[in-house]
């Protein structure tokens, strides 16, 4: 069985400071960590993925993710947030037939 | 550019009445999957087809059916047992079913009841 916890519903920062959106997942195998990005009323669009790689991971638009096998984490970042960030971001895992398990999101606003 | 294209956009029905939604992928992509999104609900998978002719149900499968019988078409029925079908709609595929690959998502369509 595999879980994903976004632990924030919703994250509010200001336009220029970091962003950190957090995730805990469990999995009973060696899982497939990523990262997507919904604007409103479109489709979600991959902004990093995990693979057993290298443990940082860099994405799209400036974001990276730290992949933490001991604390079970996939922590998105960004170091400095644009307005165009602005967006619903979710956490997922994978493992086994790439079925996906999709935590419930997390709203990102930034304000000027 | 290939991609996944679902239609309608936005999409109404009556009590008592089935509705069809479209997905197609020039991808060439070998399983294909349907999301439903509630708000705060995240995205719940509601079937999904890892060749052609062939589906299995998701967590919440009760009140939809599909079909699968070209590889670039996977169609989602909402039909009128499903009591509660307003939501967002998301179509995904993969280029093969082996564990990580990132899916590719559709814009989605937006049912709700008149």
């Amino acid at each position: 069985a595999q879980s994903v916890t976004q632990l924030d519903s919703h994250v509010s920062v200001s336009e220029g400071t970091p962003v950190l959106l957090r995730c805990n997942y469990s999995s009973s195998y060696s899982p497939s960590l990523f990262w997507y990005v919904q604007h409103p009323n479109k489709g979600l669009q991959l902004l990093l993925k995990y693979t057993s790689a290298a443990t940082l991971v860099k994405g799209i638009n400036g974001f990276e993710a730290e992949f933490k096998k001991s604390e079970t984490s996939f922590h998105l970042t960004k170091p400095s947030a644009h307005m165009s960030d602005a967006a619903e971001y979710f956490c997922v895992v994978s493992s086994g037939y790439s079925t996906l398990t999709f935590g419930k999101g997390t709203m990102l606003l930034v304000s000027p | 550019d290939g991609g996944i294209t679902q239609s309608p956009k936005y999409l109404f029905r009556k009590e008592g009445q089935n509705v069809t939604l479209s997905c197609e992928q020039n991808l060439n992509h070998d399983a294909m999957y349907w999301y439903r999104q509630d708000p705060g609900q995240g995205l719940r998978l509601i079937y999904y087809s890892q060749i052609v002719n062939d589906f299995q149900k998701g967590d919440i499968a009760e009140g939809y059916s599909v079909s699968r019988e070209k590889k670039e078409s996977f169609p989602l029925t909402v039909t009128s047992a499903q009591k509660n079908p307003t939501a967002f709609y998301l179509c995904a595929s993969i280029r093969d079913s082996g564990a990580g690959q990132p899916q590719h998502f559709g814009d989605g369509t937006r049912l709700s009841i008149l």
